[in-house]
């Protein structure tokens, strides 16, 4: 079946603007995380979603992040007024979420490379 | 806190030869360990993980794990390496309590050369 699949694939943007990254999770998934790849960061946690509600959000780096997810499936991640230090690949991940989602495996999408000039 | 330390940044190694990517975790409770693969310019490919049981993990192409609960740590193992299998390898844990998100290790870079 299809995989996880996430929008746009490459974005460049200027310092200031706003961003929307897009992450489609496998069908029926109802756990999907986001997380950022960046150099010399490695791979940081963003924020949860169970369903459409994010039980945690402690790994967004500031109010400018914020992220939404509707009918339980496609979730959004907005970045407003980017800055340089944004530029970064951003992974989106889902799980099952069907009983013990702890042991689930998070199944990623190709990311998507934003930069901020 | 969880934490995972992937103590090399690269690994080189002969293809036909055996490999060893090392991982050491800490973690509050019991450990659910993961192993992935990235390919350049792809997402996290998963290739095996450990919840309990048998301490060697079989996986994905031919890889294999062994979780130690004693040294804490689940170094990801292969019998004859491939070209094919240079890539960047992550190593990621959770625990049974608390955070549901994955903490990851930094990376290690494997290249094997023909």
């Amino acid at each position: 079946g299809a995989g996880v699949s996430q929008s746009p694939s490459n974005k460049v943007t200027e310092k200031g603007k706003d961003v929307e990254l897009r992450c489609d999770p496998i069908s029926g998934h109802t756990a999907l995380y986001w997380y950022r790849q960046s150099l010399g960061q490695g791979l940081e946690f963003l924020i949860y979603f169970q369903g459409n509600s994010a039980p945690d959000k402690s790994g967004l780096p500031s109010d400018r992040f914020s992220a939404e997810r509707t009918g339980g499936s496609v979730s959004t991640l907005t970045i407003q007024r980017t800055q340089q230090e944004d530029s970064a690949v951003y992974l989106c991940a889902s799980t099952s979420g069907r009983g013990t989602t702890s042991t689930d495996t998070q199944y990623f999408g190709p990311g998507t490379r934003l930069t901020v000039l | 806190a969880q934490s995972v330390a992937q103590p090399e940044d690269q690994v080189n190694v002969a293809e036909g030869n055996p490999l060893t990517v090392k991982c050491t975790y800490s973690v509050s409770g019991n450990p659910y360990l993961f192993w992935y693969v990235q390919y350049p310019n792809r997402g996290l490919q998963f290739l095996l993980k450990y919840i309990t049981g048998d301490n060697l993990v079989k996986g994905s192409y031919g890889f294999e794990a062994e979780f130690n609960k004693s040294q804490t740590s689940f170094h990801l193992k292969k019998p004859s390496a491939l070209v094919s299998d240079s890539a960047l390898y992550f190593c990621a844990v959770r625990g049974d309590t608390g955070r549901r998100a994955l903490t990851f290790g930094s990376g290690t870079r494997l290249q094997v050369q023909p």
